[in-house]
């Protein structure tokens, strides 16, 4: 089972900020929060991933809790092309079965116009 | 990123035939390869595990003799549907894991598969 919480679904006005969170209270102390995102029948493409620290890339910021229970991704300034259902999964960055991605339901983000 | 090429993207095939599904990383080698299953508005699943030149490491329920994986190299790792049925019918996706400081895995555009 997907060790994260996530709304399964939520809206954002074009050009706005989309803030996507995500519970994982369970979280081990190797285990990274990884962020990817599906567009519709495509694969899932990879966003940022964080440890503790606050992330960012040319695509979106992590913010994680300082307790590491939970972590907010924020796309700054959303469009049409961020609709996506994006997942957040917490996985151990090295060994075994434990570093597999895990895929739970994600939240299926609508930006509209 | 690193790309991740899956062929083909769609088949049509009949009952009974046998469906060969490659992945292949383009610009890294892959250690670790992965392929996944995903039923139409379900979150993916994943099937198998496949370090290159061992055997695969299939996920319980997952069916070894039906879903065939070979990772004969770093840069390519294959998929064979053994004698599809039309409950095989669904939407595979491969994954490449770059080994490294960032061990992020990337994924295939996928293969619609649709057994009749």
């Amino acid at each position: 089972d997907a060790k994260t919480t996530q709304p399964p679904s939520m809206d954002c006005a074009e050009g706005r900020a989309a803030n996507l969170p995500c519970n994982h209270s369970t979280i081990s102390g190797n285990e990274y929060v990884y962020w990817y995102r599906q567009i519709h029948s495509q694969g899932p493409q990879y966003i940022i991933h964080g440890l503790k620290n606050n992330e960012t890339n040319e695509m979106a910021s992590l913010i994680i809790t300082e307790d590491r229970k939970s972590s907010t991704l924020i796309l700054p300034h959303a469009t049409l092309r961020d609709t996506a259902v994006y997942y957040c999964i917490v996985r151990a960055y090295y060994g075994g079965s434990q570093g597999n991605l895990i895929f739970g339901k994600g939240t299926k983000l609508s930006v509209k116009p | 990123g690193a790309v991740v090429s899956q062929h083909p993207s769609r088949v049509i095939c009949k009952s009974g035939t046998s469906v060969k599904i490659e992945c292949r990383s383009l610009d890294f080698q892959a250690t670790t390869m992965f392929w996944y299953r995903q039923f139409p508005k379900k979150s993916l699943m994943l099937m198998a595990t496949s370090n290159e030149g061992s055997k695969a490491t299939y996920e319980q329920g997952v069916e070894k003799d039906k879903f065939l994986i070979n990772h004969a190299s770093l840069t390519l790792s294959t998929l064979t549907v053994t004698s599809a049925h039309p409950e095989d019918s669904s939407f595979y996706i491969c994954s490449a894991r770059l080994a490294g400081f960032r061990n992020i895995q990337y994924f295939g555009a996928g293969t619609r598969l649709s057994v009749l």
